[in-house]
């Protein structure tokens, strides 16, 4: 199994509070990912990470932001939580074959439930 | 425009049946297609994947399927067996680009 860690594994927060999710691999991965998935939707991308201090965004990034300051750390940040980020999320890493390849086939961790009230 | 499907929420099959999953794309350039496992409190773990030049793919009871013409994809468990029960996604991507996944099928493989 490929080295990802999420922290913490569960989370319940008000609404209007900041949240912090981390992701932590050691397996030395260039790119690095954050999904979330809600019933019916599968997984859907909210943003990813090239390298370090480098980040774009997914399909539903808005309200969330993301940081990369080392190459085995990944966090994503909910400035004011919503219950419509009430969900499941996933950190993946994948590890591309050179400059522009995301690498396709994508490992990963044990998700993060968060609740937001 | 959700560009990868899998129509069927569940599936129930009998222990040692065939189970056949199914997804349908429709964006011609997606040329690497994969399938993940996903158990309850768990990640999605990858199983199996098929490039577009081929059209199958196996892996001991895993075979996937590709049919390029009808931008359809499909996975075959044989026989199937109880730990086999978990939620199982399609992905497809253009080459180095993004994976795109399905909602997600539910299989329950009945004792």
């Amino acid at each position: 199994d490929a080295g990802i860690t999420q922290s913490p594994r569960h989370k319940v927060t008000e609404t209007g509070t900041p949240v912090t999710l981390r992701c932590h691999q050691t397996e030395n991965h260039r790119y690095m990912y954050w999904y979330r998935q809600d019933p019916g939707h599968g997984l859907r991308l909210i943003h990813y990470s090239y390298g370090v201090k480098d980040t774009d965004k997914g399909e539903v990034s808005d309200g969330y932001s993301v940081s990369r300051s080392k190459t085995e750390d990944f966090l994503l940040t909910l400035e004011s939580a919503t219950s419509s980020q009430t969900s499941v999320y996933f950190c993946a890493i994948s590890d591309p074959g050179g400059q522009g390849d995301f690498g396709d086939t994508q490992y990963f961790g044990p998700g993060t439930r968060l609740t937001v009230l | 425009d959700q560009q990868v499907k899998q129509n069927s929420p569940s599936l129930s099959v009998q222990e040692g049946r065939i189970s056949i999953l199914n997804c349908d794309y429709t964006n011609s350039m997606f040329d690497y297609f994969l399938w993940y496992k996903k158990y309850p409190a768990e990640g999605p773990t990858f199983l199996i994947s098929i490039s577009s030049i081929k059209d199958k793919n196996e892996d001991g009871r895993f075979t996937v399927f590709l049919n390029k013409s009808a931008k359809h994809l499909s996975l075959h468990i044989v026989p199937s067996q109880p730990g086999d029960s978990a939620v199982y996604f399609c992905a497809a991507s253009v080459s180095g680009s993004r994976l795109t996944f399905g909602e997600g099928t539910q299989l329950t493989v009945n004792p």
